[in-house]
C-alpha cells in the first residue's frame, strides 16, 4: 500500500518569507512517480512537477524548488520569497507509474500575508 | 497542451434526485480516466478507475450502485450520483491519462472539477 504524509496542516507567513512544505511518503515498490499539485481557492488542481524514484536530482523552477531525498522518502516543497498569490493548498501525491492513479497526500494549506 | 472539461462545475439538487456529471479530454483520447471526491478542508480520494469499453474499477468502500460510472467513447467519462442526499455534497473531479505510448510517459491531466450540493 502506498501512503503520503504531510504532517503540516496549515501554514502562515508573511510576503517575500521562505517557506517549505514538508511530503514523507510510504511505498514498497522500486519505482514510482512523486507530484506536487497547486489547488487555489477555486478549485482545480495545477500541475506542478513531477519526479520519478530514479532521479534525485533536485529541480528549481523559479521561486520554486523540490528536494527529494530518497534515503529519508521525502521529497520537500521550497518557495523562495513567497507571494500572496501563492496562498493555495498544496498536495503531494504519488503513483507506481506514468498516469496511474494518484495517491495524495492530506494537503498543506499555506497562507501567505501581505 | 491536454485540456480537460468537467461540466458542470457546480451543480445544486434535491434530495433524492439523480445527477449526472461529464469528464471530456479535449484534445486527447484517454483509455482511462480517475474520479476522485474531495470533502471540504481534505484531500481528494480515489473514487474509480473509468476504463472505456469496460466496467469501471471501485475502491473499497465506494458504492458502485450509488455511483454510476460510464465510460462510452474515447473521450467522455460520466459519473452520475445516484439518489443523491446531502452526505453527497463534495467536490468530484476528474483526470483523464494522456497515453502517449513510445511519445512519453503518460500524462493525467485534471479537469477543473464539479461541486455538488444535495439540498
Amino acid at each position: 500500500a502506498q501512503k503520503v504524509t504531510q504532517a503540516q496542516t496549515e501554514i502562515s507567513v508573511v510576503e517575500k518569507e521562505d517557506v517549505t512544505l514538508d511530503c514523507v511518503y510510504e511505498t514498497r515498490d522500486t519505482t514510482y512517480y512523486l507530484f506536487w499539485y497547486k489547488q487555489p481557492p477555486s478549485g482545480e488542481l495545477v500541475f506542478l512537477i513531477r519526479r520519478n524514484s530514479f532521479d534525485e536530482q533536485n529541480e528549481i523552477s523559479g521561486r520554486y524548488s523540490w528536494n527529494f531525498q530518497k534515503s529519508t522518502s521525502s521529497f520537500n516543497f521550497t518557495i523562495t520569497a513567497s507571494q500572496v498569490v501563492d496562498s493555495a493548498v498544496y498536495f503531494c501525491a504519488l503513483t507506481p507509474y506514468p498516469g496511474g492513479k494518484l495517491t495524495f497526500g492530506q494537503g498543506t494549506i499555506l497562507t501567505v500575508h501581505p | 497542451g491536454a485540456v480537460v472539461s468537467q461540466h458542470p462545475s457546480w451543480v445544486i439538487c434535491k434530495s433524492g434526485t439523480s445527477v449526472k456529471i461529464e469528464c471530456r479530454s479535449l484534445d486527447f483520447q484517454a483509455t482511462t480516466m480517475f474520479w476522485y471526491r474531495q470533502f471540504p478542508k481534505q484531500s481528494l480520494m480515489l473514487m474509480a478507475t473509468s476504463n472505456e469499453g469496460s466496467k469501471a474499477t471501485y475502491e473499497q468502500g465506494v458504492e458502485k450502485d450509488k455511483f454510476l460510472i460510464n465510460h462510452a467513447s474515447l473521450t467522455l467519462s460520466t459519473l452520475t450520483v445516484t439518489s443523491a442526499h446531502p452526505e453527497d455534497s463534495s467536490f468530484y473531479i476528474c483526470s483523464a491519462r494522456e497515453d502517449r505510448g513510445l511519445l512519453g510517459a503518460n500524462v493525467l491531466t485534471f479537469g477543473a472539477g464539479s461541486r455538488l450540493t444535495v439540498l
